[in-house]
């Protein structure tokens, strides 16, 4: 099963600057990569995937994800947040043989004005 | 009730208690997952249903025991829990186990377990 690391366990931002989360997965020859959210009590939500094709992928809510195989990364992106985006962030990977997700321990982003 | 619920939300239970936590979805899928998730740990699967029929048993203790009586019904019986097992139990459907499709998985809020 693969392995996932996010790098920053909390990321503190202002409301519309840019933000940057990071999520690296132990190497393979072809993943399928997933970013998710949680808001405050609630559950996750998918925000985008890869599966296959152009490395960039775009979301929901205005994000937008790069996969860089050389570097097996995943990183996630918004070039401006609102407050709304306040929530935990998730990065899951998986084995194209293989349904199961393997998650990262998450990200916190807190969006202050 | 759109998507995926789980009752109770929250849930307070001593060591000897026996509780279980429901989870039911809408979306007519035919594969459900439940997972555990503690603070600053990453998701641990922990049961997988496809078609009523368990899957995966991520070699979770005994004290745990999954029913999944038909494809939109998920239950996970409680007894004898430890105070380690104080979790965020999260219930998660797809629409089936295999293929891609498995990998858009649809998340409940989930049940705020704490064992005392």
């Amino acid at each position: 099963a693969q392995s996932v690391t996010q790098l920053d366990s909390q990321v503190p931002v202002f409301e519309e600057a840019p933000v940057e989360l990071r999520c690296n997965y132990s190497s393979s020859v072809s993943v399928y990569l997933f970013w998710y959210v949680q808001y405050p009590n609630q559950g996750l939500q998918l925000l985008l995937k890869y599966l296959s094709g152009s490395t960039l992928v775009k979301g929901i809510n205005g994000f937008e994800a790069e996969f860089n195989k050389s570097q097996t990364s995943f990183h996630l992106r918004k070039p401006s947040v609102h407050i709304s985006d306040t929530a935990e962030y998730f990065c899951a990977v998986s084995d194209p043989d293989d349904y199961k997700l393997s998650f990262g321990a998450g990200t916190t982003v807190t969006v202050r004005a | 009730e759109t998507g995926v619920t789980q009752t109770p939300r929250h849930l307070v239970m001593g060591m000897t208690n026996k509780k279980s936590l429901k989870c039911e979805q809408h979306l007519g899928h035919n594969a459900m997952y439940w997972y555990k998730q503690s603070a600053k740990k990453p998701l641990e699967l922990m049961f997988v249903y496809n078609f009523k029929e368990q899957t995966e048993n991520n070699s979770v203790p005994s004290r745990f025991s999954p029913e999944c009586p038909n494809s939109s019904h998920l239950f996970l019986h409680l007894h004898t829990l430890q105070p380690e097992d104080s979790a965020l139990y999260l219930c998660a459907s797809s629409q089936d186990q295999y293929g891609d499709r498995s990998y858009e998985q649809y998340f409940g809020p989930g049940t705020r377990l704490t064992v005392t």
